[in-house]
């Protein structure tokens, strides 16, 4: 397709389980961002891929979350042990460069803990 | 530590009217700035950015105004359509790590017909 596509689009698990969301960024697009969004907030930087290396994890809560980008296109964020305060939607971005370059972004997966 | 904050959380506007979003940031290293609207259910969509090296980029009927001494940016959309109602969400990159954004709360514009 020729937008950001994240799956699945909703994930209801339970507490303590393991979850993958995956995204497939917009062919050709280098750079690939992580966000969290919960209710009434603005999206939160989770962590940035350059090609295939995470050029900046630091908003990674805890280590729980790990993210990869094996090949330098689709990324899979990975959350371990899940809490019910992961709840939120989780966003992936794109862009064809970075530093002043617009992000285009997945219509999210909004992740539920029971 | 809010380095980026929309402090108005609902406008609510006349359809033909002027809508004027606000965005205040507090980190000087802060020089790219963007304007993304978001609808229910779907991700933020990229509407207009601005460098620091300027102080106006317009596109169509949006444009966004910059103050770097001010440390505040503003978006006006001229005339106001009932399409135009979402939230809006400014976000700023730069510094250290120019890959990253930091968004503010957002604004829900509503656009009455």
């Amino acid at each position: 397709g020729a937008g950001v596509s994240q799956t699945p689009s909703n994930k209801v698990t339970e507490k303590g389980k393991y979850v993958e969301l995956r995204c497939d960024p917009i062919s050709g697009h280098t750079a690939l961002y992580w966000y969290r969004q919960s209710l009434g907030q603005g999206p939160e930087f989770l962590i940035y891929f350059q090609g295939t290396g995470a050029a900046d994890d630091s908003g990674l809560p805890n280590d729980r979350f790990f993210a990869v980008r094996p090949e330098g296109s689709v990324s899979t964020l990975k959350i371990q042990r899940t809490e019910r305060g992961d709840s939120a939607v989780y966003l992936c971005a794109s862009s064809a460069g970075t530093g002043g370059t617009e992000a285009f972004f997945g219509q999210g997966t909004r992740l539920t803990v029971v | 530590d809010q380095q980026v904050k929309q402090n108005s959380p609902s406008l609510s506007v006349q359809e033909g009217r002027i809508s004027i979003l606000n965005c205040d940031y507090t980190n000087s290293m802060f020089d790219y700035f963007l304007w993304y609207k978001k609808y229910p259910a779907e991700g933020p969509t990229f509407l207009i950015s601005i460098s620091s090296i300027k102080d106006k980029n317009e596109d169509g009927r949006f444009t966004v105004f910059l103050n770097k001494s001010a440390k505040h940016l503003s978006l006006h959309i001229v005339p106001s359509q009932p399409g135009d109602s979402a939230v809006y969400f400014c976000a700023a990159s730069g510094g250290t790590s120019y890959g990253k954004l930091t968004f503010g709360q957002g604004t829900i514009l509503t656009v009455h017909p």
